[in-house]
């Protein structure tokens, strides 16, 4: 158990819908960052928070959005799903900016 | 062209032999990780450098700042040493990744 944790592990849903992946950085670790892993992309990164403020963006859809709780979880929807879309999202932590990434287990994400 | 490439793509090899994986980047880097992702899919950070050399059991990662190059260096290779290792920059708020090289060792 890295101590970043993310639900679910497996999801499965129709072309159209909206989903939520939901992650819970490490204990300390007040950076947060989405990930998205595609056959075809390799790893990209989507976004950053930090303590929860939007931080930094990467090649994030408008489609998508996130935000990181009080708590310092952080939740990534994704909405209006394609084909496309299907790929295998990680959340990583950091207590600084840039220094100790610790990476989820990541949520499998199939649309159909 | 990609700003964190690896070579090679693809590495094959077999039990006790020793393993080199290369890195370079074009960006301005604050650091360096060295990513191991088993077929399960998990990510693992192997390490983090920003100079010189790091050691953990039988993986060895170097840096050079100047050359804008890295080495993750594994002795003595061991089947579950199987996996896809990635390179990733550190640039100021985000991971930039390399495309992996799919490392498999042969008993």
């Amino acid at each position: 158990d890295s101590g970043v944790t993310q639900t679910p592990k497996h999801l499965i849903t129709a072309t159209g819908q909206r989903v939520t992946l939901r992650c819970s950085p490490r204990s300390g670790d007040l950076s947060v960052y989405w990930y998205q892993q595609s056959l075809d992309q390799g790893l990209q990164f989507l976004i950053q928070y930090y303590n929860g403020e939007e931080r930094a963006k990467g090649n994030i859809l408008e489609r998508f959005s996130a935000q990181q709780f009080p708590d310092l979880h952080s939740e990534l929807n994704l909405s209006s799903l394609e084909l496309g879309d299907s790929a295998l999202y990680f959340c990583a932590s950091s207590v600084l900016q840039g220094y100790g990434y610790t990476f989820g287990s990541g949520t499998r994400l199939t649309v159909v | 062209k990609n700003e964190v490439e690896q070579s090679p793509q693809n590495l094959t090899a077999q039990e006790g032999e020793f393993i080199t994986i290369n890195c370079s980047y074009s960006v301005g880097i604050s650091a360096l990780h060295w990513l191991q992702q088993h077929p399960g899919g998990g990510i693992v950070s192997l390490f983090m450098l920003s100079s010189g050399k790091k050691k953990h059991g039988r993986l060895i990662a170097t840096i050079n700042i100047q050359e804008k190059h890295s080495s993750l260096h594994i002795t003595a290779s061991h089947p579950r040493d199987s996996a896809v290792y990635i390179c990733a920059a550190i640039n100021t708020d985000k991971l930039i990744f390399g495309t992996g090289t799919r490392l498999q060792v042969f008993p």
